[in-house]
């Protein structure tokens, strides 16, 4: 079956542009989560959503990100005033629930560059 | 969370059984052991979990030991393919939502 898909893969802008990432996550999948991978890091959490809602924000980084879940399927992370320090590969996760023991399911990401 | 500390980079050959040891002394009664696999320019999958003494699936098998304050990620006969990045995760279990906490991960390179 489908697997959770992002867009776009590769991203350039400049700095102090804004911009949107996309996340289709597995279908029926009520949890979603966001994280952001450094290079030669492993991903570090930002935000996860059951269903609609923000149920814990509290990777963000700054009030720069923010992020959307309006059907409680496809989630979009914005990020305003990029800075260079944003670019990173941006990741997203699926599970069918939020409970701890569900394996998330990743994306392939978005790379983004912020030049 | 506990902390999980693991090598950070392992080199092997096709066809040999690798094993990558991560330690987390720390680790909580109601604790799993998680690990993911990351090819390049792709996300991170999940390999295999467990709780205590021995795991196994078609990918891998996980030992972890009476007191768990360490887990052995074996693969068996690896291939090119396996060459990846592999990062251990403690994750509560049954406590509802927990965000999974990645090291640095141990960078595997298999040669031919």
């Amino acid at each position: 079956g489908a697997g959770v898909s992002q867009t776009p893969s590769n991203k350039v802008t400049e700095k102090g542009k804004y911009v949107e990432l996309r996340c289709d996550p597995i279908s029926g999948h009520t949890a979603l989560y966001w994280y952001r991978q450094s290079l030669g890091q492993g991903p570090e959490f930002l935000i996860y959503f059951q269903g609609t809602g923000a149920a814990d924000d509290s990777g963000l980084p700054n009030d720069r990100f923010f992020a959307v879940r309006p059907e409680g399927s496809v989630s979009t992370l914005k990020i305003q005033r990029t800075e260079r320090g944003d670019s990173a590969v941006y990741l997203c996760a699926s599970s069918p629930t939020g409970a701890s023991e569900n394996e998330q399911f990743f994306g392939p990401g978005t790379r983004l560059t912020v030049l | 969370l506990a902390k999980t500390t693991q090598p950070i980079s392992m080199d092997s050959y096709e066809g040999q059984e690798v094993n990558i040891t991560c330690s987390h002394n720390n680790i909580a009664t109601n604790d799993y052991i998680t690990w993911y696999q990351q090819f390049p320019s792709q996300g991170p999958r999940f390999i295999i979990q467990g709780y205590k003494t021995k795991v196994t699936n078609e990918v891998a098998s996980l030992f972890i030991p009476a007191d768990r304050k360490s887990s052995t990620l074996s693969l068996p006969r690896v291939s090119l393919s396996d060459t990846a990045v592999y990062y251990c995760l403690v994750v509560p279990m049954n406590t509802g939502f927990q965000k999974l906490v990645f090291g640095t991960g141990t960078r595997l390179l298999v040669s031919p």
